[in-house]
């Protein structure tokens, strides 16, 4: 069965500092991974997406995520953190059988202090 | 950009009236839509996939006829909660495919969803 693991219910960084938000999955066949955020009260707007290709993909606001094939994560980044970065977060991956549906994790809550 | 709308943005009901959601790809065509239930600090859960002239497809343990789906047009989905209880009060969210297709590395655009509260 292929799922989504968000290890960390919050994140907690300075404005400023790099921040990463930790992710791993478990597919069968070819991984197609998805970061989203989402503000209070709000759906979910994409950042970025990993199909094939480089493993370093950059997307939305300054972000980007690193797939790793051999240690099944795909960890979101940014060098530089804003308090606006404040949000949840979500991992998806998008399931096979070209039905289009995303299974997600549990969400991260990331907070970034002044 | 690709955007999705949700009406509406918030609905307090009595307890057993139905209650519906609209949900609009405003600038592109949809023929596939889903539907998600957020309860708060939770992660999204699929209820399900709403085709475009033809019936939805649900999730396992999503009561069908608790959650009416109908996707009459290739730019609205509509989600319909019957005979509403409080355990229905959640965050309603929907997305679509700008491609007017599904492919599982397309990307999703989300609507800004729907706080649904039953008293």
């Amino acid at each position: 069965a292929q799922s989504v693991a968000q290890p960390e219910d919050q994140v907690n960084v300075a404005e400023g500092n790099p921040l990463t938000v930790k992710c791993t999955y478990s597919v069968s066949g070819n991984p197609y991974l998805f970061w989203y955020v989402q503000y209070p009260n709000r759906g979910l707007q994409f950042l970025l997406k990993y199909i094939t290709g480089d493993n370093l993909v950059k997307g939305s606001y300054g972000f980007e995520a690193e797939f790793n094939k051999s240690q099944t994560s795909f960890h979101l980044k940014k060098p530089s953190a804003l308090v606006s970065d404040s949000a949840l977060y979500f991992c998806a991956v998008g399931l096979s059988g070209n039905t289009g549906k995303l299974i997600f994790g549990q969400g991260t809550t990331l907070q970034v202090k002044p | 950009g690709a955007v999705v709308s949700q009406h509406p943005s918030r609905v307090i009901c009595k307890s057993g009236t139905s209650v519906k959601i609209e949900c609009r790809s405003l600038d592109f065509q949809a023929t596939t839509m889903f539907w998600y239930r957020q309860f708060p600090k939770q992660s999204l859960m699929l209820m399900a996939t709403s085709n475009e002239g033809s019936k939805a497809t649900y999730e396992q343990g999503v009561e069908k006829d608790k959650f009416l789906i109908n996707h009459a047009s290739l730019t609205l989905s509509t989600l319909t909660v019957t005979s509403a209880h409080p355990e229905d009060s959640s965050f309603y969210i929907c997305s679509a495919f700008p491609s007017g297709g599904t492919s599982y590395t397309d990307t999703q655009y989300f609507g800004p969803g729907t706080r649904l509260t039953v008293l």
